[in-house]
């Protein structure tokens, strides 16, 4: 069981560039979901999915683009690359019930310059 | 929305002494809160999580945690600190379906 795979593990980017970082689960978790952190402000939630066909906007969702047509794989596109977006992304994943933990990736540092 | 405010950026502790990290919730029903812990370069791992079942809740590594109605406090702690609890600390609430996620502390061990 690998659990949630994140790749890359680092990323630099000029901007303007795109690029697409990849999740993908082993556990049959139905909800998957993309945090941003950055110093001081703990994790924030870009976008989220509860299932294959579904997704929504989490708080931060600007400049940020996501599809889920597997229940394995969720991953998150940067469309056109902003400083403002350099960050360490994690993918997260849970069970069907809302009150179960949540599985994190080891995450993908970006940095845009 | 639910959410959660923890109290102080950073704590360093002596071994062996009690580490107390600071959480604050506020919610409009019964909550679900959790606290996770971040080792370096390492994503996040449940330490615990409190349902309603009990008030005092234990996790991995000796740490528990306190839920607190009357205070709206989920404060951890572990009355002796290790070296390898090092790390940062964050507590979560449940917001509708979704983990909205505190500012995080930073703990730091001194020998």
């Amino acid at each position: 069981n690998a659990g949630v795979t994140q790749t890359p593990k680092f990323q630099v980017l000029k901007t303007g560039q795109s690029m697409t970082l990849q999740c993908a689960q082993d556990m049959n978790h139905e909800y998957m979901s993309w945090y941003r952190q950055d110093p001081g402000m703990g994790l924030r939630l870009i976008h989220y999915s509860v299932g294959a066909g579904i997704t929504d906007q989490g708080e931060v969702p600007n400049g940020y683009n996501v599809s889920r047509s597997t229940t394995e794989d969720f991953p998150l596109r940067l469309l056109s690359a902003a400083p403002s977006q350099t960050s360490v992304y994690f993918c997260a994943s849970r069970g069907q019930a809302n009150n179960s933990p949540l599985h994190f990736g080891n995450g993908t540092r970006l940095t845009v310059t | 929305a639910q959410s959660v405010t923890q109290l102080g950026s950073h704590v360093s502790v002596s071994e062996g002494a009690l580490v107390l990290l600071r959480c604050n919730y506020s919610s409009s029903v019964p909550p679900y809160l959790f606290w996770y812990v971040q080792y370096p370069n390492q994503g996040l791992q449940l330490l615990l999580k409190y349902t309603s079942a009990a008030t005092l809740v234990k996790g991995i590594n000796g740490f528990e945690a306190e839920f607190k109605k009357s205070e709206t406090s989920f404060h951890l702690t572990k009355p002796s600190a290790h070296m390898s609890d090092a790390a940062e600390y964050f507590c979560a609430i449940l917001n509708d379906y979704k983990l909205s996620f505190g500012a995080g502390t930073t703990v730091t061990v001194r020998a």
